[in-house]
């Protein structure tokens, strides 16, 4: 039973465009949304975290839209640039375990 | 500053070898986490841990055990090593407190079984 359905699992975006990934989800419970970004040879690194007390966050050039009602949530990257190639986890976690429930992963690549 | 490291970061072994990696952070973190990571899969989690003396089995922790004896450390090791067991392992630590669930991951160690 896949908890966490991220989509597209590839993307390929201009210069200058706007990247979207979605995520869906099962759990109600979770309460923190995080997206992660992870470069190759790296490990994932967070990029941005939205809780369910409000619908958008925004930092910089990245947004997230949270829909309860939907269970989804996406990452926007505004102005996509070549080094946010990378590949991006959804991982939505719930309760004091801190445990996160990881999504398959999205890669972006953003042609110069 | 503080950090989390993994060795070694690569490695070659033999099926039916007993190998460890090992984790070590020094954020000072209660939880800490083993997951593997293959195309296709995603993060798959092995093995988490909420504390000194604490160890709890993931959704793929067949053929992997950890312990944990003191806060900074959590190695896992692979009884006998199998060719499914090939993959890139990243270890993670996060706090127990605040409201914050980020992880913060290791460099990842490469493991080959051959």
């Amino acid at each position: 039973q896949q908890q966490v359905k991220q989509s597209p699992q590839s993307l390929i975006v201009q210069k200058g465009g706007i990247s979207i990934i979605n995520c869906a989800y099962e759990n109600t419970a979770f309460d923190y949304f995080p997206w992660y970004q992870q470069f190759p040879g790296k490990g994932p690194a967070l990029l941005i975290a939205i809780r369910p007390d409000v619908s958008e966050k925004k930092e910089g050039r990245f947004t997230i839209s949270f829909n309860k009602s939907a269970k989804q949530f996406s990452l926007h990257i505004m102005d996509s640039q070549p080094g946010d190639s990378a590949t991006y986890f959804c991982a939505p976690g719930a309760g004091n375990n801190r445990k996160l429930i990881w999504g398959l992963g999205t890669s972006l690549a953003v042609n110069p | 500053d503080a950090e989390i490291t993994q060795s070694p970061r690569h490695k070659i072994t033999e099926t039916g070898r007993q190998v460890t990696l090992a984790c070590h952070q020094t954020w000072n973190h209660n939880n800490m986490f083993w997951y593997r990571q293959d195309l296709g899969h995603g993060l798959r989690l092995i093995h988490y841990s909420y504390g000194v003396q604490d160890t709890n089995k993931g959704e793929v922790s067949d053929g992997y055990s950890v312990s944990r004896s003191n806060t900074e450390d959590l190695p896992l090791t692979l009884e006998s090593a199998a060719s499914s067991q090939t993959s890139v392992y990243f270890c993670a630590s996060s706090d127990l407190a605040g409201s914050s669930y980020e992880q913060y991951f290791g460099p990842g160690t490469r493991l080959t079984v051959t």
